[in-house]
C-alpha cells in the first residue's frame, strides 16, 4: 500500500510569489491534515479535511493560505503571496477514523524556502 | 488534550533497550496516548498508541501506568537508526460528533543511540 506522498519535496521561491503544495493521501483515507514546522519551532497543525469538507482550519495562519481537497482525494495548499516567515517544512497526514479513534500517517513533507 | 512532559534528551547504547518516559498527569479517561518519532527532517512516523492497557507491536512496547498518569515507550533493542525525536501525544478519542482531530506536538525527547 502506497503511503502519503507530497510534491514537491523542495521549493524555493521569492517573497511575493505563489507556491502550491500537493498531498496525496493513502487511498481510502477520509481524513487529511496539513501541518508545518517553521525553523526552531514545534510542528503545528494547520487544517483538517474530512473528505472534501474543511472540518477544522483553526491553525491556518492568515488568508494568504488556501487549502482545497477536490473530490475528497488529493489536497493542495496554496500560499499567495509568500512571505519570509512562511519558510519551513509542510507535512500532510491522512487517516481513517475507525473504532473511536484514528491513526495519522505522515508524508515526507515539502521544504519551502522563501527568499 | 492533556499536556505531556518529556525529558529533552536521552542516550542509549546500541543493542540495549531504550525506555522513553512521558508524564501526562492530567489525562482524561477518554484520551489515548500516542507515540510518534521524527528522524532528521522526515515526516513524523507513527509508532504505537494505547488507551489503558499495555500495547506491543513490531516497533515498540507501550507501558501505561495503572493510574494512566504516565507511560513509557520501550524500544527493545535500539539501533543507530532509532536516533530521532520521540513525541508523546495525548489525544482525546473521537469528539462527540465522532470525528477525528489533529495531533498536538510538543518538543519531544531527542534519543541518541550510541555505537
Amino acid at each position: 500500500e502506497a503511503g502519503v506522498t507530497q510534491f514537491p519535496s523542495h521549493s524555493v521561491i521569492e517573497k511575493g510569489q505563489t507556491v502550491t503544495l500537493r498531498c496525496d493521501p493513502i487511498s481510502g483515507h477520509d481524513n487529511l491534515y496539513w501541518y508545518r514546522r517553521v525553523m526552531g519551532k514545534e510542528i503545528k497543525f494547520l487544517l483538517h479535511f474530512v473528505k472534501e469538507s474543511k472540518q477544522d482550519e483553526s491553525g491556518m495562519p492568515n488568508n494568504r493560505f488556501l487549502a482545497e481537497r477536490t473530490g475528497g482525494t488529493y489536497s493542495t495548499l496554496k500560499v499567495q503571496p509568500a512571505e519570509l516567515e512562511d519558510s519551513g517544512v509542510y507535512f500532510c497526514a491522512s487517516s481513517l477514523f475507525r473504532g473511536g479513534t484514528d491513526t495519522q500517517y505522515f508524508g515526507p513533507g515539502t521544504r519551502l524556502t522563501v527568499l | 488534550d492533556a499536556k505531556t512532559t518529556q525529558p529533552p534528551s536521552m542516550d542509549c547504547a546500541e543493542g540495549r533497550a531504550a525506555n522513553l518516559p512521558c508524564n501526562h498527569s492530567t489525562i482524561s479517561g477518554n484520551e489515548y496516548v500516542y507515540w510518534y518519532r521524527q528522524i532528521h527532517s522526515q515526516g513524523p512516523q507513527y509508532i504505537i498508541h494505547g488507551l489503558k492497557n499495555n500495547e506491543t507491536n513490531e516497533m515498540a512496547s507501550l507501558i501505561i501506568t495503572e493510574d494512566r498518569k504516565s507511560s513509557t515507550l520501550i524500544l527493545p533493542h535500539a539501533t543507530l537508526r532509532d536516533t530521532a525525536v520521540y513525541y508523546c501525544i495525548v489525544r482525546v478519542a473521537g469528539l462527540p460528533s465522532g470525528s477525528a482531530r489533529q495531533l498536538t506536538f510538543g518538543s519531544g525527547t531527542q534519543l541518541t543511540v550510541l555505537p
